[in-house]
Formats: C-alpha cells, sequence, structure tokens
C-alpha cells in the first residue's frame, strides 16, 4: 500500500525556516517523481515545487523561487522542502504527492498525482 | 504561465442529478488535464488525467472530455459522497496550474 506521510509543521516566524519531510513507502520511491502542493486555509490548490526520481530535476513556483528547496534521499525513501524567507502568505496546508508516471506521445509528464499525504500545517505569524 | 478557469464557482444540484462542471486554459495544455476531488479535511484523490481516463478505483459515474483549451467533468448521477470540491490542473507546461475549485453542494 502506497504510504506518505508528512511532517515537520509547525509556526514559524516570518523571515525564518522550516523544512517538512514526507516518507514514502509501499513504491519504489526512487522511481517517482514527487512534489509539493499547498493550501492556504480556506483556499484552492497551489503547486510548490517537482522534482524527479534521481532527484537531477526540480522546478518551483515563482511564489517560492529562490526561497524554497525541494530534495530527496532516495536511501532513505524521503522527500523534503526546505522553506526559507517565509512570509505570512506561505501559511498553509503543504501536502507531499507522488507523480502517476504518465505518458503521452512519447512524452512523460511529471503529472498527474495519484497518491497524496495527509498534510502538515505550516503558520508564519509573529 | 498558463490559468486554469473553473466554472462554475459553487453548483447546488441534488442527489441522482447528472451535473458538468467545466474548465478552461488561456492556452492549449493538449490533453494532459487532470481533476481531483477535494473533501473537507482530506487530501485531494486524482479522479481523471489525461482529460478522459479514470484513475484507479474511480466509478464509472465520473467521466471526463476535452482537449485543448476546454474540458468539462460530468458526474452522471450525484451520490451523497460526491459533494466535494474539484479542481482541475494542466500538468503540460510549466508551471502546473490548479483551477481554483467548483464546490458542489446539496441542494
Amino acid at each position: 500500500e502506497v504510504q506518505l506521510v508528512e511532517s515537520g509543521g509547525g509556526l514559524v516566524q516570518p523571515g525564518g525556516s522550516l523544512r517538512v519531510s514526507c516518507a514514502a513507502s509501499g513504491f519504489t520511491f526512487s522511481s517517482s517523481g514527487m512534489s509539493w502542493a499547498r493550501q492556504a486555509p480556506g483556499k484552492g490548490l497551489e503547486w510548490v515545487s517537482t522534482i524527479s526520481g534521481s532527484g537531477g530535476s526540480t522546478h518551483y513556483a515563482d511564489s517560492v523561487k529562490g526561497r524554497f528547496t525541494i530534495s530527496r534521499d532516495n536511501s532513505k525513501n524521503t522527500l523534503y522542502l526546505q522553506m526559507n524567507s517565509l512570509r505570512a502568505e506561505d501559511t498553509a496546508v503543504y501536502y507531499c504527492a507522488r507523480n502517476l508516471g504518465y505518458c503521452s506521445g512519447g512524452i512523460c509528464y511529471s503529472g498527474p498525482w495519484d497518491y497524496w499525504g495527509q498534510g502538515t500545517l505550516v503558520t508564519v505569524s509573529s | 504561465e498558463i490559468v486554469m478557469t473553473q466554472s462554475p464557482a459553487t453548483l447546488s444540484v441534488s442527489p441522482g442529478e447528472r451535473v458538468t462542471l467545466s474548465c478552461r486554459a488561456s492556452q492549449s495544455v493538449n490533453s494532459n488535464l487532470a481533476w481531483y476531488q477535494q473533501k473537507p479535511g482530506q487530501a485531494p484523490r486524482l479522479l481523471i488525467y489525461g482529460a478522459s481516463t479514470r484513475a484507479t478505483d474511480i466509478p464509472a459515474r465520473f467521466s471526463g472530455s476535452g482537449s485543448g483549451t476546454e474540458f468539462t467533468l460530468t458526474i452522471s448521477s450525484l451520490q451523497s459522497e460526491d459533494f466535494a470540491v474539484y479542481y482541475c490542473q494542466q500538468f503540460n507546461t510549466w508551471p502546473y496550474a490548479f483551477g481554483q475549485g467548483t464546490k458542489l453542494e446539496i441542494k
């Protein structure tokens, strides 16, 4: 059974840093691209970042580029999101998700996402 | 950057009714479009990908159609467990974007 379990959320002051983690099990972690998405309280979903299975390719939303870093440790089956220079608008539930591995017309995409964790709440406030 | 627009924002429907949700992309995303369902306090659940392919264990009452810039999600006969928020997402071009969601509520 595929499981994704986030941890590391909490309260942090504006300008501070936090690292959230996602422990994966039930599939070959190193073969799957992974992503982070977030959802501010009462709002919709926002894609944050994506990393390939090897970790060699990463993508970021403009809203977090230069402040957040996605990484993975395939020996530990764990995905990370290092968040620096946090702002109030970064307050959200952060979800990790697994890339389905969808390919069409000879191109393989980093979406959609077939398994999601339960999320971890990050609150940025003084 | 591709913008995804869903309509309507809220839809009041009765159980057993057929409902169609719309999603429009600001430029072509080919068929690289997914639909997710999210219930309060839960993570999103993948329903449809490739615009029309049902994900694993998704009931046949859910169907998707469209390509390019116009997409629809149809639920043929609403069940009580279908009342939720539905999001479309394009994964054709970075940055991947979600629509703002359509909330299905009980009439």
